[in-house]
């Protein structure tokens, strides 16, 4: 299974942008970058993805490095309910279900 | 609200009894997946079906686990002689099946074994 890394935690000040990271160096040619976020006790939370082109939504931006090895998330103001753990996962065309893949993700506090 | 529906969300249990959850997808989905969260973790894959073939299933689910969806629309996860091990947030998805489409998942059944 293709695999991601991410910090544990990270803060930030409400109203500042923030950039979570993520690396993925076994990343194959197909394999699309997805982040989900999961409030505490809800189900997770679809975000953004994208395949090579960075990527913007109204919840966030998907920064994609050239070589695709990370990626980067982007909530451009964070604001206390963006306090969740953020998952970056890779999924194949197919996206069947056994493509993701989650880890431990990043838990983002956010400081009033 | 047409999100992904579970019921219920919470359980509690003794050791050994039988339990049954159900979730209801989003209606135009045809791909339903299960995934078991323990606390501190990410959800981890247990199983998907492409309307009613159950098509793919994780080593995690054991014997006593079973999933159907009859009619490919709503789908039951059964597990038979509950153990301690057994509890965690049982959360379900669903997705379209054109193209690399996100999954929409519900927000879980609490499974408490005691």
């Amino acid at each position: 299974d293709a695999k991601t890394t991410q910090p544990n935690s990270m803060e930030s000040n409400e109203e500042e942008p923030v950039h979570l990271p993520c690396n993925h160096s076994t990343i194959s040619g197909t394999d699309y970058i997805h982040w989900y976020r999961q409030l505490p006790s809800q189900g997770p939370e679809y975000v953004i993805h994208g395949l090579t082109s960075n990527v913007n939504n109204r919840m966030a931006s998907l920064a994609i490095a050239e070589d695709r090895k990370s990626s980067t998330l982007i909530l451009h103001r964070a604001t206390l309910r963006d306090a969740a753990v953020y998952y970056c996962i890779l999924s194949a065309p197919d996206n069947y279900g056994q493509n993701f893949v989650f880890g431990p993700g990043t838990r983002l506090s956010v400081l009033p | 609200d047409t999100g992904v529906s579970q019921d219920p969300r919470h359980k509690i249990t003794k050791r050994g009894q039988n339990v049954t959850f159900r979730c209801d997808p989003i209606s135009e989905h045809n791909r339903l997946y299960w995934y078991r969260q323990t606390l501190g973790q990410g959800p981890e894959f247990l199983t998907y079906f492409q309307n009613e073939a159950q098509l793919e299933k994780s080593r995690l689910l054991s014997d006593r686990f079973s999933a159907e969806r009859p009619k490919g629309s709503f789908s039951t996860l059964e597990i038979q002689r509950t153990e301690q091990g057994d509890s965690a947030m049982y959360l379900c998805a669903s997705s379209p099946s054109v193209g690399n489409q996100p999954q929409h998942f519900g927000d879980g059944t609490r499974l408490s074994i005691l």
